[in-house]
């Protein structure tokens, strides 16, 4: 199974501030179709995890566009530009390259400073 | 807009066997994978399986193999988790999610609780 890895665990930031997460997988998750299938999802404390972005870089309709994600091969980032309170929850990555299995990274928690 | 929707909170006994559900609507459910998620009290996401509603092909995840069984019915547009034998340990929430890139969209999530 390919293995997730995110990185910090914990982020504690400052509104108006930049943050960072990454995420980093076992092997690489180019496809055969050449599409890479690494996605990012939100968690706010109480509700469903919410995808943000898909295959690397596409941000899902209604995500604000301070949100951004990039990477190749193995190494991946999701960039929040300004974080606001309501950016407040656990982030995870999930690669969809090598199923079965689905995996997901073990989350970032995002908390304001 | 794309929905969807799960049954409600469930409290159980050890032992007990148990069904939930996940409707979907406002896409072609025929043609999406549905995926089952468990995340238990505090933790992270864990992919459970996945059926494709049209021909009910099934894969699970190796954790899950022999230890619930996902089914559909595609006349009612719902997707099933089910547990024959409840242990204190499954309890957790469950949630179902759409597979298109990843899983675009989400059920609002179904509590299951078992305890003696």
């Amino acid at each position: 199974d390919v293995v997730m890895t995110q990185s910090p665990l914990s982020l504690p930031v400052t509104l108006g501030q930049p943050a960072s997460i990454s995420c980093r997988s076992s092997q690489s998750l180019v496809y055969s179709d050449g599409n890479t299938y690494l996605s990012w999802y939100q968690q706010r404390p109480g509700q469903s995890p919410r995808r943000l972005i898909y295959k690397v870089s596409n941000r899902d309709s209604g995500v604000p566009d301070r949100f951004s994600g990039s990477g190749s091969g193995t190494d991946f980032t999701l960039k929040i530009s300004r974080v606001e309170a309501e950016d407040v929850g656990v982030y995870y990555c999930m690669q969809g390259t090598h199923w079965p299995p689905w995996t997901f990274g073990q989350g970032t928690k995002v908390e304001i400073k | 807009e794309v929905q969807l929707a799960q049954s409600g909170a469930e409290v159980k006994k050890p032992g007990e066997s148990l069904k939930i559900s996940c409707q979907g609507s406002g896409y072609s459910f025929s043609t999406d994978w549905i995926a089952w998620v468990r995340q238990m009290p505090g933790k992270g996401l864990e992919w459970m399986g996945i059926i494709y509603p049209d021909d009910s092909q099934t894969k699970y995840s190796p954790s899950f193999q022999g230890q619930v069984t996902i089914s559909v019915d595609k006349s009612i547009r719902t997707a099933y988790l089910q547990w024959s034998s409840l242990k204190a340990s499954d309890s957790a929430m469950y949630y179902c999610a759409r597979q298109s890139s990843g899983f675009g969209s989400w059920g609002q999530g179904t509590l299951v609780t078992v305890s003696s």
